[in-house]
């Protein structure tokens, strides 16, 4: 299986701060790799696509960007519907797998 | 637009079945796959298994493997997830997303709502 580790587990930030997570695959996953946002007691909601790609309707202030086993998603400037849990997802290959979360607190 | 609506919360008994449905509307139902993920009570998203709608082509995750079954029903656009012999690890939200029509993770745009499956003696 593929292994995605997600760091930092846990992220406190203020609002108008930049963040940054970062994913790394256990093997290359070329850029098939999804990043989701979730806020408790509802379904992930898809952010970014195929690592680099913005998902419709999605502010510009999410971004993600990598390649083989390295990627990073970055939010420019928090905002107070931001904080939330973020996942990585790798889809290069069955079964496909999650990072364990990066929960997102204000400070 | 795409929704995807699931059944009712269950409570089931250590060692029973649970059959989990999920309607889908909005878009052409044959031309995607669903692909079912869950999550334990605090945890994280846990891929399980994926279901092409178009040829009932399958996958699951190995440790669910031999106990999940996935069926569609084109004439309802409904989508189910059966899962045997729980255990107490299979408590979780189940949820179904729209998947692609030959791939289990591409961009899972849609989720339904989730199914609360609590396993208890």
């Amino acid at each position: 299986d593929i292994q995605m580790t997600q760091s930092p587990s846990s992220l406190s930030a203020s609002v108008g701060d930049r963040v940054t997570i970062t994913c790394q695959a256990s093997q290359g996953i070329s850029s098939f790799l999804n990043w989701y946002q979730q806020k408790p007691g509802k379904a992930p909601n898809l952010l970014i696509y195929d690592a680099s790609n913005l998902e419709t309707g999605v502010p510009s202030r999410f971004s993600g960007s990598g390649y083989g086993t390295v990627f990073t998603f970055t939010i420019s400037s928090l905002q107070p519907e931001d904080f939330a849990t973020y996942y990585c997802q790798q889809y290069d290959d069955i079964p496909i797998t999650f990072g364990q979360g990066t929960r997102l607190e204000i400070k | 637009q795409v929704h995807l609506v699931q059944s009712g919360g269950e409570v089931k008994k250590p060692g029973a079945s649970v059959k989990v449905s999920c309607k889908a509307s909005g878009y052409t139902f044959s031309s995607y796959g669903i692909s079912w993920v869950r999550q334990a009570p605090g945890q994280g998203l846990e891929w399980m298994a994926w279901i092409s709608v178009y040829n009932g082509n399958t996958k699951s995750a190995q440790n669910v493997q031999g106990r999940v079954t996935m069926t569609t029903d084109t004439s309802t656009t409904t989508a189910y997830l059966e899962l045997r012999s729980l255990t107490s690890d299979d408590t979780a939200v189940y949820y179904c997303a729209r998947a692609g029509i030959a791939s289990a993770g591409t961009g899972l745009r849609y989720w339904g709502q989730g199914t609360l499956v609590t396993v208890s003696p």
